[in-house]
Order: C-alpha cells, then sequence, then structure tokens
C-alpha cells in the first residue's frame, strides 16, 4: 500500500458526461501528479501541483481540469467525455522537496469507461 | 526534449534464468533516471532510481540497473528471475537540469515462463 488513495476505483458513465476524480495524496507529501494510462498511449503526465498552486503541465486536454485543495487532495474534473477517455487514470504524490529526482507513490488508479 | 525509449514490448524468461529490461534515454541535461513496475490491477511501484553516483544502483525484489552514460542506458536486471516478476515494468526520466516532469516509457511486459 502506497499511502496514495484514489476514489472511485471505477466509474462508467456516458458520452458527454462529467466526471471527478479525487486523490487523497501520501501524508506529508506537497505534490499530487495527474496520469493517463491507455492501451495506446501508455502512460502520459497530465498534470502536476505542488502546494496549491500549477507546477508543471503535459498533455492534458482543454477538457479536463484539475486543483489542490488546501488540505493537499486534488481533484481531477474530465468534462464533455468521448469514448476515447475510457482509460485508467493515476494519481501519485511526492513530498517534492528535490525536485525532478523525486519518487512517486502511486495510487491504485480510477478506471473509467465512457460508453 | 527529453524522451525514453523501451525497446521490448514484451520479453520472456525462463524461471531462474537471468533477465534483463532494456531502456534508452535522451535528454538535454543530466538524467534522472527511474524503475517502475506495475501488477495486475495496480498502480505503479517504485523499484529504484538512479540520481547520481555510482552507475550500479540496486533496488527492490532484487532488482538492480546499471547506468551507462556513453550509450545512454538504464536497462534492468536481475540474476535469477521468479514467476512472480511477471509485470508491466517502466522506465522514466527527468532531467536534472530542468527539474521538468518525468517522462515514462511505453512499458515492458515480463513473461517469466516456469
Amino acid at each position: 500500500d502506497s499511502g496514495v488513495t484514489q476514489t472511485p476505483k471505477h466509474l462508467i458513465t456516458a458520452t458527454g458526461q462529467r466526471v471527478t476524480l479525487r486523490c487523497s495524496p501520501r501524508s506529508g507529501d506537497l505534490s499530487v501528479y495527474w496520469y493517463q494510462q491507455s492501451l495506446d498511449q501508455g502512460l502520459q503526465f497530465l498534470i502536476q501541483y505542488y502546494n496549491g498552486e500549477e507546477r508543471a503541465k503535459g498533455n492534458i486536454l482543454e477538457r479536463f481540469s484539475a486543483q489542490q485543495f488546501p488540505d493537499l487532495h486534488s481533484e481531477l474534473n474530465l468534462s464533455s467525455l468521448e469514448l476515447g477517455d475510457s482509460a485508467l487514470y493515476f494519481c501519485a504524490s511526492s513530498v517534492d522537496l528535490a525536485g525532478a529526482q523525486e519518487t512517486q507513490y502511486f495510487g491504485p488508479g480510477t478506471r473509467l469507461l465512457v460508453l | 526534449a527529453q524522451s525514453v525509449a523501451q525497446p521490448e514490448d514484451q520479453v520472456n524468461v525462463a524461471e531462474g534464468n537471468p533477465l534483463t529490461v532494456k531502456c534508452t534515454y535522451s535528454v538535454s541535461g543530466n538524467p534522472y533516471l527511474f524503475w517502475y513496475v506495475q501488477y495486475p490491477n495496480r498502480g505503479l511501484q517504485f523499484l529504484l532510481k538512479y540520481i547520481t553516483g555510482d552507475n550500479l544502483v540496486k533496488g527492490s525484489y532484487g532488482f538492480e540497473a546499471e547506468f551507462n552514460k556513453s550509450q545512454t542506458s538504464f536497462h534492468l536486471k536481475k540474476p535469477s528471475a521468479l514467476v512472480s516478476d511477471s509485470a508491466l515494468y517502466f522506465c522514466a526520466v527527468s532531467d536534472m537540469n530542468r527539474d521538468d516532469k518525468i517522462i515514462f516509457g511505453k512499458g515492458t511486459r515480463l513473461h517469466i515462463l516456469p
């Protein structure tokens, strides 16, 4: 158990809908990262937050947004969902005192199925 | 821009034999290199990382990796494979000089045959 929790574990929704994925980092970790894992795209970095502020942005669509709250939990919002958004969404956390050399600890993921 | 390549989609090894999972990278500065493992229906787990110092890095579950700067490689190795090592392995790189986001390879599926 990494100490990172994600809810829900599974999510089934329809095209055009909006969903929110939630992540609680390990105790003491200030950074939260979001990743999308699909069969054809592999593991794609979406976005990183550090202590409430956006730190780095990857291949995140404009239909997707995220935020990190004062208690350091994070939410990833996916809107106007398309079939191609079906994937496994991971959250990871790190202390992030040492930048790019930090080890990331991954949650179990949320499996999203868009029908 | 930084990149990482795992040239093999799948590697098959007999139990008890040594295993190697290959990784090559490209960064403009000096690299931080990582290996993560993903078991079925689980999140990724950290195995080991190279930051600086000794080129041979030892990690969890008996795995090790060797940093080779001239070949820009960071291959994952284990002297004797176990069936329980069967999983999806990801190599990742970040750029020390850019303090930038980490880039993951596409993953290599390792099958250990009993």
